[in-house]
C-alpha cells in the first residue's frame, strides 16, 4: 500500500513565523503535490514538483515555498505566516495521473 | 484554465434511496478520478476512468465518462450511512502530464 505521511496533523502558529511543513512518501513516486484545501474551494494546487530539485509553481503559489532535496520528501515553507494561510494543507504523491494523499495538516495562522 | 463544475454541492438523502452526482467541464481531460474523503482525512482514490464513454462499477458505485471526456458521473445505488462523505473529481490536464484539476466536491450525507 502506498503511504503518504505529513509531520502534523494539527498545528497553530503566530502571524509571521517561518512554517515548516512535511511530507514523506514510500513508494519512490517521482511526482509529489501540496494543496491547500478551504470549504467551498476545492483543492487548490499550491507547487508540485517531478523530480529532485525541480519544482514548479501551481495555482496559488504567492507566499509559499517548496524543498525537495530526497525523492521522498517534498516540504512546504510558509517564510511569513499570515491569517489567510489558515487551512488545511494536503501532500500527494504520483507516478500517473492517480494521486495518493496525506491525512493532511491543519494549519490555524494566530 | 481548466475548471471542472461538481454537482450538486450538497445532498442529504436517507438510507436506500438512489444519487447521481455530475462533473463537467468544456475542456477534454485525459483521465477523470474519483475521490472519497472523510472528515479529518485525505482524499483516497476511488476509480479513474480513461476512455470517453467508460463505465466502471465498484459494488453500489457506478462511475462513467462522457463520450467526449468533458464530463463524467457518479451514481450510488441503495446509499448507506458509511458512503457518507466528500466526493471529489479530478481531471487529468493533458496527456504525460501529471497535474490534476479538482472539482469543488459534493458533501454527501446519508441518513440512516
Amino acid at each position: 500500500d502506498v503511504k503518504v505521511t505529513q509531520s502534523s496533523r494539527y498545528l497553530v502558529k503566530r502571524t509571521g513565523e517561518k512554517v515548516f511543513l512535511e511530507c514523506v512518501q514510500d513508494m519512490d513516486h517521482e511526482n509529489m503535490f501540496w494543496y491547500r484545501q478551504d470549504p467551498g474551494l476545492g483543492l487548490r494546487l499550491i507547487y508540485f514538483s517531478y523530480d529532485v530539485k525541480m519544482k514548479e509553481k501551481g495555482d496559488i503559489p504567492e507566499g509559499y515555498s517548496v524543498s525537495r532535496e530526497k525523492k521522498e520528501r517534498f516540504s512546504l515553507i510558509l517564510e511569513s505566516a499570515s491569517t489567510n494561510q489558515t487551512s488545511m494543507y494536503l501532500c500527494a504523491s504520483s507516478w500517473s495521473q492517480e494521486q495518493y494523499f496525506g491525512p493532511g495538516t491543519r494549519l490555524t495562522v494566530t | 484554465t481548466q475548471l471542472l463544475e461538481q454537482s450538486p454541492q450538497f445532498l442529504s438523502i436517507q438510507e436506500g434511496e438512489n444519487l447521481t452526482v455530475y462533473c463537467n467541464s468544456s475542456s477534454v481531460f485525459s483521465s477523470l478520478q474519483w475521490y472519497r474523503q472523510e472528515p479529518g482525512e485525505g482524499p483516497v482514490l476511488l476509480v479513474t476512468v480513461v476512455t470517453g464513454g467508460e463505465v466502471k462499477k465498484l459494488k453500489r458505485l457506478t462511475f462513467q465518462f462522457g463520450d467526449a471526456r468533458k464530463d463524467s458521473s457518479l451514481h450510488i445505488t441503495a446509499a448507506q450511512p458509511g458512503d457518507t462523505g466528500l466526493y471529489l473529481c479530478a481531471g487529468g490536464t493533458r496527456f504525460g502530464a501529471q497535474k490534476l484539476v479538482f472539482g469543488q466536491g459534493t458533501r454527501l450525507t446519508i441518513n440512516p
